[in-house]
């Protein structure tokens, strides 16, 4: 199972909206509805914000969105902040030998 | 509160095995599989496995498969991923995730990571 594509860094500045894209295939993203998307700080542990492809988990801030449209799914982050500076990365359940894949991650910069 | 606790940092030689464990609390241990995911150095997060709380059975990464164990012990609340064959490449930060619940398929909960490193 190969992992799924997301572009290396994403940058905006403050204020500003950015979308994060995560290619898959039609044997994972583009078949279940389970794509989830973590936040990861230098040194800790990664955080879901983003589950079943739009499902914000209590506590998360609504500024975070996520969609899927065929083999690619996406999160967008709005009113970007200092503070969402950080590596994200989508997952999806991919059935299979190997049920879970994850992104290779993207760093946000806010400018 | 702190529902997964994990094992300290290791240090393995090249050829030898790595158990880390991984406390659960509450009805973790008993209502939420427990997946296992490594992030090497610098690198992105990989799936390893994971152990189902209902009935003990386990799947795994296909690349990891003969080289990884996940098992659970009922007694401590405990579950432990064993990795043989070590290599310099499986150096990286070793976390334990606990499924959310009803088959939700992400990982709403994350123990601390713990390093192995892994050198002649």
């Amino acid at each position: 199972q190969s992992a799924l594509t997301q572009p290396a860094s994403v940058s905006g500045s403050p204020g500003q909206s950015i979308t994060i894209s995560c290619t898959g295939t039609s044997s994972d993203v583009g078949t279940y509805n389970h794509v989830s998307w973590y936040q990861q700080h230098p040194g800790k542990a990664p955080k879901v914000i983003i589950y079943e492809g739009s499902k914000r988990p209590s506590g998360v801030s609504n500024r975070f969105s996520g969609s899927k449209s065929g083999n690619t799914a996406s999160l967008t982050i709005s009113g970007l902040q200092a503070a969402d500076e950080a590596d994200y990365y989508c997952c999806s359940y991919a059935g299979g030998s190997t049920p879970y894949v994850f992104g290779g991650g993207t760093e946000v910069t806010v400018l | 509160q702190v529902q997964l606790v994990q094992s300290g940092a290791e240090v393995k030689k090249p050829g030898a095995s790595v158990k880390v464990s991984c406390k659960a609390s509450g009805d973790t241990f008993t209502r939420h599989y427990i997946h296992w995911v490594r992030q090497a150095p610098g690198q992105g997060l990989e799936w390893m496995g994971l152990i189902n709380p209902y009935d003990d059975t386990i799947d795994y990464a296909q690349r990891l498969e003969g080289r990884i164990t996940v098992t659970r012990d009922r007694s401590t609340s405990t579950v432990y991923m064993e990795l043989s064959g070590l290599r310099s490449e499986d150096t990286a930060v070793y976390y334990c995730a606990r499924e959310r619940a009803v088959a939700g398929k992400d990982f709403d909960d994350w123990g601390q990571g713990t390093l192995v490193t892994v050198s002649s």
